[in-house]
């Protein structure tokens, strides 16, 4: 079965103190995943997208990297305004376009 | 650059009504998805129209469905509502076969 599985479901974390989130993902095929930073009651804020394996990407404090199975988002010294839930998301390549977000990970990033 | 617009914000209904939310795309943006998201969860995909078309559909019932329209906006209508309907429902929109999506703000539902 196509999922996509974050890890860790939270994470606290002192302002400064870097750390990497991980999205691990099993579908047939890839045309894509993505990041996106949701805050309480709104919608996914765009990120990155990621399309091959080695593929990096980076903004501000953030950065992103892709494997075959699995991609780490690395957050280099964070600062509160960082504190909210990040999603991962596959688009898998079968004939019709399909989605599949992992439940996040809700980071907090303390002062 | 307008950004994707969803209406109404919030929403309550009861059980077995019918409910339409609304979608006004990113400009410029051909193709817009539906989802579902529960409290604590990730949204969860429903389907995604290209060009007036159904290009891709999630494990919903046959009860949710779909509309795009020739200026690109979109319509969700839901059945029949059941308690388990509550979430919040989100749109996104891409370009052609872009696979990035842009999401809105989301419609609050509520079935009582």
């Amino acid at each position: 079965e196509d999922q996509v599985t974050q890890s860790p479901e939270a994470l606290r974390l002192q302002e400064g103190e870097s750390s990497s989130l991980n999205c691990s993902y099993t579908v047939s095929g890839l045309r894509g995943l993505f990041w996106y930073r949701q805050d309480p009651g709104k919608g996914p804020e765009f990120l990155f997208t990621l399309y091959s394996a080695g593929e990096e990407k980076e903004k501000e404090r953030l950065k992103a990297t892709l494997t075959k199975k699995e991609s780490f988002l690395h957050i280099t010294a964070p600062k509160p305004e960082d504190s909210a839930t990040y999603l991962c998301a596959v688009c898998e390549a079968s004939g019709t376009y399909k989605y599949i977000f992992g439940t996040g990970t809700r980071l907090k990033v303390l002062a | 650059e307008t950004g994707v617009t969803q209406s109404p914000t919030h929403l309550i209904k009861t059980r077995g009504q019918q409910v339409t939310l609304r979608c006004s795309s990113q400009s410029g943006h051909n193709t817009v998805s539906w989802y579902q998201q529960a409290l604590g969860q990730g949204p969860q995909f429903i389907f995604q129209y290209y060009r007036e078309e159904e290009n891709g559909r999630g494990n919903f019932p046959p009860r949710f469905s779909g509309l795009q329209f020739p200026n690109y906006s979109s319509e969700l209508n839901v059945n029949a509502l059941e308690l388990d309907d509550s979430a919040l429902y989100l749109c996104a929109s891409s370009l052609g076969d872009r696979v990035e999506q842009f999401f809105g703000p989301g419609t609050r539902l509520t079935v009582l």
